[in-house]
């Protein structure tokens, strides 16, 4: 079936270093992938989508390009901020289908 | 645009009783689906309502059902609560099959 792994967090970062949060998947055909970001005691956000292979999806800073060849769809920001700490989850969603299947998360923790 | 909305935001209830969650999707939304979130099998997919009908289900037990109303608002119920059904539940909408789903704050659940 369809799969979503992402590298287990926490992650620790100081204000302004780079950002990578790995995610691969296991589909058939061609999904849709997707990373959403929970805040504290908050629901799930949009943060950025691609719907086929060599798209790059991008929003606020972060980055992450669909590659078929590696099913890899890496989350990276230049220069991270505490406001960027979350937790990020990397999501499938296969074509024309609406049920996402999730990563477990990874949590960001940006210090001063 | 106003988000998904969903209400109660908390909820405290006790084993074996039900419980009814609401959820109004986005403006001119007609895909409404549920998700689970705990911490042990983080993001789970309950399931989904298009047009008033059950378009997709997860793998949930028949306690767990839902249903969807002409304006496209949707509850979902839990009956015979059990402890394990402590939870936080999202809430997504999105315009149809495969489109992006965007996501409300979420029902937390304590069952006690």
């Amino acid at each position: 079936g369809n799969s979503v792994t992402q590298m287990e967090g926490p992650v620790t970062l100081s204000e302004e270093a780079f950002l990578t949060i790995n995610c691969t998947y296991t589909a058939t055909g061609y999904p849709s992938l997707f990373w959403y970001v929970q805040y504290p005691g908050e629901g799930l956000q949009l943060l950025l989508k691609a719907t086929k292979a060599d798209d790059k999806g991008s929003n606020k800073g972060f980055e992450a390009t669909y590659r078929k060849e590696t099913t890899s769809f890496h989350l990276e920001k230049g220069s991270v901020q505490v406001s960027d700490s979350a937790v990020y989850f990397c999501a499938l969603s296969k074509a024309g289908n609406t049920p996402l299947v999730f990563g477990k998360g990874t949590r960001l923790s940006v210090i001063a | 645009k106003a988000g998904v909305t969903q209400t109660p935001r908390y909820l405290i209830k006790t084993r074996g009783q039900q419980v009814t969650l609401s959820c109004s999707p986005i403006s001119g939304h007609r895909s409404v689906s549920w998700y689970q979130q705990t911490p042990g099998q983080g993001l789970q997919f309950l399931f989904e309502y298009f047009s008033e009908t059950q378009r997709n289900k997860g793998n949930f037990p028949g306690r767990f059902s839902g249903r969807q109303f002409s304006n496209s608002r949707s509850e979902m119920n839990v009956s015979t609560l059990e402890l394990g059904d402590s939870a936080l539940y999202l809430c997504a909408s999105g315009q149809g099959a495969g489109e992006t789903q965007y996501f409300g704050p979420g029902t937390r659940l304590l069952v006690l």
